[in-house]
């Protein structure tokens, strides 16, 4: 079935390092992909999407392309802020009942 | 608008203990999900619904109750919580004629089962 694997946590970086985060998936088809982040204390909120390869999603200065020859949709960030703090899920959308297929997510911790 | 709503926010049972974790959205949302979020793992999907007095099993329904008597509530329930079952819940809503990510969720549950 349908898959997403993320890179482990957490990940600790200063502010104002450059940031990413691997994500890649297995999926038959051509399923849309999605990051989410989800802040301490609160429930996920999507973040950036991408509906087809070559789209790159973006949001808040984080950015993410869907590579359909490397099944990749890493999310990259220039510059990180104490704020950007949180865990961010990679998910896909099964297109066999349209729900979400979510990684394990990957805590990120941004020391000032 | 008050969004997707969870209560309680913490709970603690016995093995054998029964609970309902309540979702109340006031978005007029047709399709509810319950997932759970265990470390390491992804969100799973545990039961849904696509509208009042519709639900479905998700990819780990085994030990848990749904039912949809109203657009607003989907509440869900433990009949003899198991240690397994230690989680965090989320509940989500979204409108039917809406993408699959535009998921709205509430703040979460976090269950112990001792």
């Amino acid at each position: 079935g349908d898959s997403v694997t993320q890179m482990e946590g957490p990940v600790t970086l200063s502010e104002e390092a450059f940031l990413t985060i691997n994500c890649t998936y297995t999926a038959t088809g051509y399923p849309s992909l999605f990051w989410y982040v989800q802040y301490p204390g609160e429930g996920l909120q999507l973040l950036l999407k991408a509906t087809k390869a070559d789209d790159k999603g973006s949001n808040k200065g984080f950015e993410a392309t869907y590579r359909k020859e490397t099944t990749s949709f890493h999310l990259e960030k220039g510059s990180v802020q104490v704020s950007d703090s949180a865990v961010y899920f990679c998910a896909l959308s099964d297109l066999s009942n349209y729900q979400l297929i979510w990684g394990a997510g990957t805590k990120l911790i941004i020391k000032p | 608008n008050a969004g997707v709503t969870q209560t309680p926010k913490f709970q603690v049972l016995k093995t054998g203990q029964s609970m309902t974790l309540q979702c109340a959205q006031d978005m007029n949302h047709e399709y509810m999900s319950w997932y759970r979020q265990d470390p390491g793992m992804g969100l799973r999907l545990i039961h849904y619904s696509v509208g009042a007095g519709i639900t479905d099993q998700g990819e780990v329904p085994n030990g848990y109750n749904v039912s949809r008597s109203t657009t607003e509530d989907f509440p869900l329930r433990l009949l003899s919580a198991a240690p397994s079952q230690t989680s965090v819940y989320f509940c989500a809503s979204r409108a039917a004629g809406g993408e699959v990510n535009e998921q709205f969720f509430g703040p979460g549950t976090r269950l112990t089962v001792l």
